[in-house]
């Protein structure tokens, strides 16, 4: 099942800062997420494991509550090369661990403005 | 390193008409899927393979729908007959997979853009 992205879209000023949040249905064992710019292919960002871990990756960052099922995207001081359509992919736990393709949300657009 | 290659770029046919799409993945990967995007369901997968082999089709939306993946560097998917409904961007990716969670994460072609008229 699909999971599900808020908001659907976000316009910022530059220097704003942003929240993108993933929830799921399903128990998950990770959660991935993905930049796409317009015309292009998504590229990925970052993975997170069951176990509650954050990670960041240079502004941007992510947290994963495996219990609540749910993850979020910090975007910190955003700057318009953050612009783009940001997915969140999941991975439920059954079926062990990672051997199943993943199941995006329909995505955030991002609007960063100067 | 060249990246996961698709071809081609644009695809513009006639409904009723086969449609054949093509992926190279970056050499090494054992996983390759095959993604369909739309303004309404977003990115949604069709089929992904292991090592050359089948796992998982269900996302393949009809029978017309077949994919092939006959070597670990070549994989194909085809619409046969094709349908209006069927365009999209149809994006392959390819994953190593071979070390645990950090080598999961998909590298995406540039996708194919399909109009079907």
């Amino acid at each position: 099942q699909q999971p599900v992205q808020s908001p659907q879209a976000v316009i910022l000023r530059e220097g704003e800062d942003a929240v993108i949040n993933c929830s799921s249905s399903k128990a998950l064992y990770s959660v991935h997420w993905y930049r796409q710019k317009h015309g292009e292919a998504p590229v990925f960002l970052m993975i997170l494991l069951k176990g509650g871990e954050q990670k960041g990756h240079d502004k941007i960052s992510a947290s994963f509550n495996e219990k609540k099922q749910q993850s979020s995207l910090y975007l910190t001081a955003s700057q318009l090369s953050y612009s783009g359509t940001y997915f969140c992919g999941t991975e439920p736990t059954i079926g062990g661990g990672g051997a199943d393709g993943l199941t995006f949300g329909k995505g955030t657009h991002l609007i960063i403005q100067p | 390193d060249a990246g996961v290659i698709q071809s081609p770029r644009h695809e513009v046919t006639e409904m009723g008409q086969e449609v054949t799409l093509r992926c190279k993945p970056i050499s090494g990967h054992d996983y390759l899927f095959w993604y369909r995007q739309t303004m309404m369901r977003g990115l949604e997968l069709l089929i992904y393979f292991n090592n050359n082999v089948p796992i998982d089709d269900s996302g393949m939306p009809e029978d017309r729908f077949s994919a092939k993946m006959p070597n670990a560097s070549f994989s194909t998917l085809k619409i046969q007959p094709s349908e209006p409904r069927d365009s999209a961007v149809y994006f392959c990716a390819s994953s190593p997979r071979d070390g645990g969670p950090v080598n999961e994460k998909l590298f995406f072609g540039s996708g194919t853009q399909l109009s079907v008229l």
